[in-house]
């Protein structure tokens, strides 16, 4: 099993630039979620999915768009990126509500450096 | 202040202490979720706890509901428990977490 498969795990990109993050997973996990990780500061949530075909803001969602257009991806999408998103991206997914409570599996992260 | 306080923010230990890492935290919660990250590393989930007292192998975590307050404890600490714990508290209605900011261990041989 792979479990969350991030895509790509280095980019480096230049002011302005767009680019998308791919999460996948093969759990067949109805929730997935987008963070971010910075020196000093908790993950915090950008934003995240309770099913195919929906979306929702987080803590941080400004400047990041998202879609789960299949249960298995969540695509995370940069439209002109800043410095300021230069981070490490984690994507995590979880079985969902019906589950109850369950850990949630994570990603191996991707580092995206915006010059 | 922030929703889940972590202390130490930093630990070194000697391989063979007993290691404690303490979360408070300030909301409501459904569980409480300790993670550990390895430098460079991704995230693994070592233990979700609503109640009592879960061991796993070294690791033994902790909670109490009613003072808001999780400790995990780390016997026979070894130089591969170096790593960053993280506390995460999960209020429950779309399983979205809420982190501490991590306490970075280091065990010496």
């Amino acid at each position: 099993n792979a479990g969350v498969t991030q895509t790509p795990k280095f980019r480096v990109l230049k002011t302005g630039q767009s680019m998308t993050l791919l999460c996948a997973q093969d759990m067949n996990h109805e929730y997935m979620y987008w963070y971010r990780q910075d020196p000093g500061m908790g993950l915090r949530l950008i934003h995240y999915s309770v099913g195919e075909g929906t979306t929702a803001k987080g803590e941080v969602p400004d400047g990041y768009n998202v879609s789960r257009l299949k249960k298995q991806n969540f695509l995370l999408g940069l439209e002109s990126a800043a410095p300021s998103q230069t981070s490490v991206y984690f994507c995590a997914s979880s079985p969902g509500q019906g589950a109850g409570n369950q850990p949630q599996h994570f990603g191996d992260g991707t580092r995206l450096s915006i010059l | 202040k922030n929703e889940v306080e972590q202390s130490p923010q930093n630990l070194t230990a000697q391989e063979g202490e007993f290691i404690t890492i303490n979360c408070s935290y300030s909301v409501g919660i459904s569980a409480l979720h300790w993670l550990q990250q390895h430098p460079g590393g991704g995230i693994v989930s070592l233990f979700m706890l609503s109640s009592g007292k879960k061991k796993h192998g070294r690791l033994i975590a902790t909670i109490n509901i009613q003072e808001k307050h999780s400790s995990l404890h780390i016997t026979a600490s070894h130089p591969r428990d170096s790593a960053v714990y993280i506390c995460a508290v999960d209020g429950g209605a779309t399983n979205k977490l809420i982190f501490g900011t991590g306490t970075l261990l280091a065990v010496q041989p």
